[in-house]
C-alpha cells in the first residue's frame, strides 16, 4: 500500500523556471491538499481539492496552480519560480464520507530556487 | 479564524524521562484536534486525534493527549521517552467544513542519552 506518493523528492530550479510537483494517492480519498513547510512556521495550506474537477485556494496560493482531473492525482504547478518559493512541499489526502478524518501525508518535495 | 500555538520551539529531554508538549488552539466551536510527528526527511505521521468523548486520548508509540476545553489546550505527553522519539511534533486543529488543517509552528524534541 503506497499511500501518498510525491515526486520528485528534491529539485533545484533557477529563478523564472517552471515545474510541476506530482502527487498521487491510491487510497481512493476524495480530499487532497498541498502544503508548504518553512522553518518555524508549521505547514501552510496552498490549495486543496474536494474531488475531481474541484479545487480551491488555501492560505498561501499566490504563485501556484493546481488541477484535479482524476481522484488519484493532484499536481502542483509553479509557473515562474521565485526564491520565496524555496520550501518543502507536502501533499496530503483524506476521506470525507464520515466527517473529519485524519490527513495522510507524502514524504515531501524539497525545492530550492536559486 | 482558527489558530494553533505551540509555545515551545525546542525541548531537550533525557532518555527515560517524561515529555509534555504544549498546544493551545483558538476556535469558536468544538475543535477536531490532531498531533502529528515528523522524523527528519520524512512526511507527517498521525500520533493521535480528538473528535469527541473522552478527553484523554491514546495514540501510537505510547503517546497520549488531554483535551481541556476550559484552557483551550491539547497537550501531548509520554511517560518515558526513547531516543527514537527525537523528531518534530505538530499540533493541528480542523474546524472548517472543508477539512482544512491549521498547524502550529511545531516543537522540535531532542533526546539526550
Amino acid at each position: 500500500n503506497a499511500g501518498v506518493t510525491q515526486t520528485p523528492k528534491f529539485r533545484i530550479l533557477k529563478i523564472g523556471q517552471s515545474m510541476t510537483l506530482q502527487c498521487t494517492q491510491d487510497m481512493n480519498h476524495n480530499y487532497m491538499y498541498w502544503y508548504r513547510q518553512d522553518p518555524g512556521m508549521g505547514l501552510k495550506l496552498i490549495y486543496y481539492s474536494v474531488g475531481a474537477g474541484i479545487t480551491d485556494k488555501g492560505e498561501v496560493p499566490n504563485g501556484y496552480n493546481v488541477s484535479r482531473s482524476t481522484t488519484e492525482d493532484f499536481p502542483l504547478r509553479l509557473e515562474l519560480a521565485a526564491p520565496s518559493q524555496t520550501s518543502v512541499y507536502f501533499c496530503a489526502s483524506s476521506i470525507r464520507d464520515r466527517g473529519h478524518q485524519p490527513q495522510h501525508f507524502g514524504d515531501g518535495t524539497r525545492l530550492s530556487i536559486l | 479564524a482558527q489558530s494553533v500555538t505551540q509555545p515551545d520551539i525546542h525541548i531537550t529531554v533525557s532518555e527515560g524521562a517524561s515529555l509534555e508538549l504544549r498546544c493551545n488552539y483558538s476556535y469558536g466551536a468544538t475543535p477536531y484536534l490532531f498531533w502529528y510527528v515528523q522524523s527528519p526527511g520524512q512526511g507527517l505521521q498521525l500520533l493521535l486525534k480528538y473528535f469527541s468523548g473522552d478527553t484523554l486520548v491514546q495514540g501510537i508509540k505510547g503517546f497520549e493527549a488531554e483535551f481541556k476545553r476550559s484552557q483551550s489546550s491539547f497537550n501531548l505527553r509520554k511517560p518515558s521517552v526513547h531516543w527514537s522519539d527525537a523528531a518534530e511534533y505538530f499540533c493541528a486543529v480542523d474546524g472548517a467544513a472543508g477539512n482544512k488543517l491549521t498547524f502550529g509552528g511545531g516543537t522540535r524534541v531532542l533526546v539526550k542519552p
